[in-house]
């Protein structure tokens, strides 16, 4: 069955930077993009980018557009959100999960299991 | 940029069937597929329906998905407790590139 694992849950402050990784597989580097999904508390479901690592496509929402940085490392089938310039509002449990690379056809029919992430002073 | 719009609850009772209904554009729904999630918090969204009507595999098919232009519906027949949760709909923006989320409608079955 695939699986997408994720890092660890994290405490920081207001202002710094959190990277989260979510390991996949060889098939979902190759052959899907990955998406992150975040929902802060009492919020909905928020896009927050894509990557498709074996053509090194990235996109992210207009509202991180500066902020975020999403990589891979095709070696390790391993995807990574890096958020900076944290602020309280950031404060939400990040989803990775795969998607076709077809964005016309987008779903997500596989995910990590969440990483919560708390910004606090 | 667009929005989808659901509303924002829903309740009925067991063994009702329930209609979760996304409105979107022509940029958005209209011509793009949707998928629909449920999401408990605590645990990590679960894909519904794909493709405007497409069920995934394990999904009973007390769980109906449509389209009909810029709007989409997820239907849920003979409801039951376990349906609870939050139900979103999802699509590709193709005006400004990005996977745009609906605000999510928290089903509750009383």
């Amino acid at each position: 069955q695939v699986q997408l694992v994720q890092s660890e849950s994290d405490v920081l402050k207001p202002g710094s930077s959190v990277k989260v990784s979510c390991k996949t597989s060889a098939d979902i580097v190759n052959n899907y993009s990955v998406h992150w999904v975040r929902r802060a508390p009492g919020q909905g479901l928020e896009w927050v980018g894509k990557i498709a690592p074996s053509v090194g496509i990235t996109k992210s929402a207009d509202r991180f557009r500066g902020r975020v940085t999403l990589t891979a490392d095709t070696s390790t089938a391993t995807a990574f959100l890096e958020v900076r310039r944290l602020t309280f509002d950031d404060t939400a449990v990040y989803f990775c999960g795969r998607s076709v690379m077809n964005d016309f056809y987008f779903h997500m029919d596989v995910w990590g299991q969440g990483t919560t992430v708390v910004v606090s002073s | 940029q667009s929005v989808l719009t659901q509303s924002p609850s829903l309740s009925a009772a067991p063994g009702q069937r329930v209609i979760i209904s996304c409105s979107g554009t022509s940029s958005t729904i209209g011509n793009n597929y949707v998928s629909w999630y449920r999401h408990l918090p605590g645990s990590s969204p679960e894909l519904v329906a794909f493709n405007d009507d497409k069920r995934p595999s394990g999904i009973p098919d007390r769980f109906s998905a449509s389209k009909s232009r810029s709007s989409a519906t997820l239907a849920i027949a003979a409801l039951q407790t376990g349906d609870e949760g939050d139900y979103f709909c999802a699509s590709w923006d193709s005006g400004v590139s990005t996977v745009i989320f609906g605000g999510g409608t928290r089903l509750t079955v009383l």
